[in-house]
């Protein structure tokens, strides 16, 4: 079955530490690729979004993310991180030619601690 | 502003009563989806429409129905509630490429 794997359930981090989140994706054929942030109690806000081009991506807030074809892998980087990054983090993906429909990871809880 | 409207925002249901839950686009959008998220699962898509007057099964169907009778509202049903239904529900829209997808603020649903 076609799926999202997110590798880290729950990432506990201080703040300036860096952050490398895993998203790894079984779909065949071209895929888009996006991650999205949401911050307790809030809907989801778009963080990246990959289609074609360069495989590194960059996002808001500082994030970029790297999309490794033979890996099938889309995962999520910040440099330094903040105690506002402290939110939960979703990858997903659609298949080109499919009806749309994005397909989510589980999600990974970060917690930046002050 | 252009966006997705969900209502309600929050619903407290006993078990075996129903309810509709409502999606609002106002972006001409084709595609409209009905997502459920819980604790560690992330969303789960449950219906999807690709047009109006059309719906499909996603991931999650049982329990729930759809219907798409204007191309900008995508109405979520659930006939009669079960606690397994607590949740947060999503809806989201995308124009036909699929390449940017508009979320809805979410309904925060209790069955007890």
């Amino acid at each position: 079955a076609q799926s999202v794997s997110q590798h880290n359930h729950h990432v506990i981090l201080s703040e300036a530490a860096s952050l490398e989140l895993g998203c790894n994706y079984s779909y065949g054929g071209t895929v888009n690729l996006f991650w999205y942030v949401q911050y307790p109690g809030q809907h989801l806000q778009l963080l990246l979004k990959y289609f074609s081009g360069d495989p590194l991506v960059k996002g808001i807030k500082g994030f970029e993310a790297e999309f490794i074809k033979s890996k099938f892998s889309f995962n999520l980087r910040k440099p330094s991180v903040q105690w506002s990054d402290t939110a939960e983090y979703f990858c997903a993906v659609n298949k080109i030619g499919s009806q749309g429909n994005l397909i989510f990871g589980k999600g990974t809880k970060l917690s930046v601690k002050p | 502003n252009a966006g997705v409207t969900q209502t309600p925002k929050f619903r407290v249901l006993k078990t075996g009563q129903s309810m509709t839950l409502l999606c609002a686009q106002d972006m001409n959008h084709e595609y409209m989806y009905w997502y459920r998220q819980d604790p560690g699962m992330g969303l789960r898509l449950i219906h999807y429409s690709v047009g109006e007057g059309t719906t499909a099964k996603g991931e999650v169907p049982d329990g729930y129905n759809v219907s798409r009778l204007k191309k900008q509202n995508f109405l979520l049903g659930l006939e009669s509630a079960a606690p397994s239904q607590t949740s947060v529900y999503f809806c989201a829209s995308t124009g036909e490429r699929g390449m940017s997808y508009t979320f809805g603020s979410g309904t925060r649903l209790t069955v007890v």
